[in-house]
């Protein structure tokens, strides 16, 4: 059991720049999601797949903030034009949908915006 | 949208002390999951109530799921050093939902 893997996991960038970050899940887990987390908060819910499909987007996330999973298996969160207020660490976390449906998740990036 | 509140936000106990938290949803809740996050790590999962009213431990751990199924706890027996970490109540609307976090309760032990 290799566990939800998260690369990069420091990203420092400057404000207007374009990040990506990659996450790879539990091999047999078919559900996967993105959660934001800054100091001394919850994870905050970004979007969730199952398989490819992508369920739902927080209604509060802005536009410059995209995720896919193409094949089912890995999956990217990009943030355009980032913003001061993106710096925040950006957690992934996989399950399987049906059975105790526990999340586990990877280390996280930790995104600076400079 | 469905919400999930926690209480307290911080707590500080002398080690031996119990603790509790308290979890409160917006919504009905399908199921309901208790996440523990060490400092500097990622949560972890703990444990899942599905039954209205269902009780769970777990060594000195007691995890209680409200009749209405919108309400949860968590309490600990006689802390220790290594109960330290922040607790995370996370709940789902329906089975097929996703699944939304609460603010969590940070808990400190003083030895």
């Amino acid at each position: 059991d290799t566990g939800v893997s998260q690369d990069p996991r420091h990203k420092i960038t400057k404000r207007g720049q374009n990040v990506t970050f990659r996450c790879d899940p539990i091999s047999e887990h078919n559900r996967l999601y993105w959660y934001r987390q800054t100091l001394g908060q919850g994870p905050e819910f970004l979007t969730y797949f199952q398989n490819e499909a992508q369920l739902e987007k927080s209604r509060l996330l802005s536009d410059r903030f995209s995720a896919e999973r193409p094949k089912g298996s890995f999956s990217t969160l990009e943030i355009q034009r980032t913003e001061q207020g993106d710096s925040a660490m950006y957690l992934c976390a996989s399950s399987v949908l049906g059975g105790s449906e526990k999340l586990f998740f990877g280390s996280g990036t930790q995104l600076s915006v400079l | 949208g469905q919400q999930v509140m926690q209480i307290p936000q911080y707590q500080h106990v002398q080690e031996g002390e119990d603790f509790t938290t308290y979890c409160n949803s917006s919504t009905t809740l399908s199921n309901i999951q208790w996440y523990k996050q060490r400092p500097g790590g990622h949560p972890v999962f703990l444990i899942q109530l599905v039954k209205s009213g269902e009780v769970k431990k777990q060594k000195r751990l007691t995890f209680q799921f409200g009749e209405a199924k919108k309400n949860s706890s968590l309490h600990i027996t006689a802390t220790q050093t290594t109960d330290v970490g922040t607790y995370f109540c996370a709940g789902r609307g329906t089975s097929y939902d996703k699944v939304i976090f609460g603010p969590g309760t940070s808990l400190s032990v003083i030895p």
